[in-house]
């Protein structure tokens, strides 16, 4: 069965970090990019990130540019999304997805929650 | 960037409607479009991409049609399991955009 598992959620200050997980099985990992996705309590969804196969390209979304690392290691399956300077409005839900190879997301994991909160 | 828009955002219907959603681009994006049903509690699911074609799995009472700026969701005859929330998606390039979403509800 293909399957992502998100993990690293939880509530963090306004200025912090924190580092999101996705584990993936039941596919090649390699051979396909990954996103990361995010939705805000009653919102719709926001594409955050992208990273190809090999890593060789990586694209974020205008709001989480130069605060989000986007990163992944084959060997072990592994999608990572380390998250600083995190501020309020990042509060959300943020799910791990395989990317088709085209754009779409064709595979999600649950979820993990982050909220941002002092 | 390119936004997407959604009508309606809310659509009261009953079992055996035919139910159509429409999603708009501000700019052209050929046939680079996805539909996505998403339920309460759970990650959204990939019904349609490339506009229309229906994913492994989805049943056929969904279609989808459009392209450039245009674009259809059509359930032909509503289901109790179809009672969700649908968003578009636009993967014309980066970086891509969901549409705010409609939910279809019970009338």
């Amino acid at each position: 069965e293909v399957q992502l598992v998100e993990s690293g959620g939880g509530l963090v200050q306004p200025g912090g970090s924190v580092r999101l997980s996705c584990v993936a099985s039941g596919f090649t990992f390699s051979n396909n990019g990954m996103d990361w996705v995010r939705q805000a309590p009653g919102k719709g969804p926001e594409w955050v990130s992208y990273i190809s196969r090999s890593s060789s390209h990586i694209y974020y979304g205008d709001s989480v540019k130069g605060r989000f690392t986007v990163s992944r290691d084959n060997a072990k399956n592994s999608l990572f999304l380390q998250m600083d300077s995190l501020r309020a409005e990042d509060t959300a839900i943020y799910y791990c997805a395989r990317d088709s190879n085209y754009g779409y997301m064709d595979v999600w994991g649950k979820g993990t929650k982050v909220t941002v909160s002092s | 960037d390119i936004q997407m828009t959604q009508s309606p955002s809310t659509l009261s219907a009953s079992v055996g409607d035919r139910v159509t959603i429409t999603c708009r681009a501000s700019q052209g994006i050929s046939y680079w479009l996805a539909w996505y049903q998403q339920k309460p509690g759970e990650a959204p699911k990939l019904l349609i991409s490339r506009a229309s074609t229906l994913e492994s799995g989805v049943p056929s009472r969904f279609s989808g049609s459009g392209s450039g700026t245009e674009f259809t969701l059509t359930i032909s005859s509503l289901q109790p399991a179809d009672f969700a929330t649908y968003f578009c998606q636009h993967y014309n390039d980066y970086p891509f955009t969901f549409g705010p979403g409609t939910k279809v509800d019970v009338k």
